[in-house]
């Protein structure tokens, strides 16, 4: 099993819907969990990050976190066709070499359609 | 503005040539990082590093080398480069300790390895 699980997609929906992304985990080492944004032909870059369990709001954008169920989610309300780009979650943990590394799922490309 | 620059958007390279991928960071990040990201495949680490001549080796380290001589410089070497190292190639960099550890990505290199 792999440490992190994101289902690739594509996803596409109407401008306007409620979009939800998920990815689950099994390393419980895991400690924080952020979402990135990937737009086509550039780096990912930090949208949201979360620590503890239950819910982070920013703008349209939740972020939300279970660790009991090693499951986290991002919602976007409203969805915009700006918002067309790949989703990818990612999980720090402890190297042992004196730093942290992400785990990365694979990214979700939601495609959000005028 | 934090800024990650990688010296060539694309490349083309013939198999067996010696490639060397750049990247330099602007804010005095200790950590460095070195990402490979393919279709279906998601984000894979290289190498990172977190100090100057130091370096770490990430999940996928066979057939790269890495070089970390100044703290803002960390190079990708491809000692002899065959076609399936043909993918688009990131770099990144953190601070070492404290706050959330963001990862700040380049805009990545595609190299095509004919």
């Amino acid at each position: 099993q792999k440490e992190v699980e994101q289902d690739p997609g594509p996803l596409s929906v109407p401008e306007g819907a409620i979009v939800s992304l998920n990815c689950t985990y099994s390393n419980s080492a895991f400690q924080y969990f952020m979402w990135y944004r990937q737009y086509s032909r550039k780096g990912p870059e930090l949208l949201m990050y979360t620590y503890s369990s239950g819910n982070k709001e920013d703008g349209r954008f939740t972020a939300q976190v279970d660790k009991s169920s090693k499951y986290i989610s991002l919602f976007i309300r409203d969805s915009q066709p700006s918002d067309s780009a790949t989703y990818l979650c990612a999980m720090r943990s402890y190297s042992g070499a004196g730093s942290y590394q992400l785990t990365f799922g694979k990214g979700t490309k939601l495609s959000v359609i005028p | 503005d934090v800024k990650v620059t990688q010296s060539s958007r694309y490349l083309v390279k013939r198999t067996g040539e010696k490639v060397f991928l750049e990247c330099v960071q602007d804010m005095d990040h200790e950590n460095m990082f070195w990402y490979r990201q393919d279709p279906g495949l998601g984000l894979r680490l290289i190498y990172f590093s977190y100090d100057v001549k130091m370096k770490e080796k990430g999940d996928i380290p066979e057939g790269y080398s890495v070089s970390r001589e100044k703290k803002e410089r960390f190079s990708l070497i491809l000692e002899s480069a065959s076609t399936n190292q043909t993918s688009m190639y990131l770099c990144a960099s953190s601070y070492l300790l404290g706050g959330w550890n963001e990862q700040f990505f380049g805009p990545g290199t595609r190299l095509t390895v004919l």
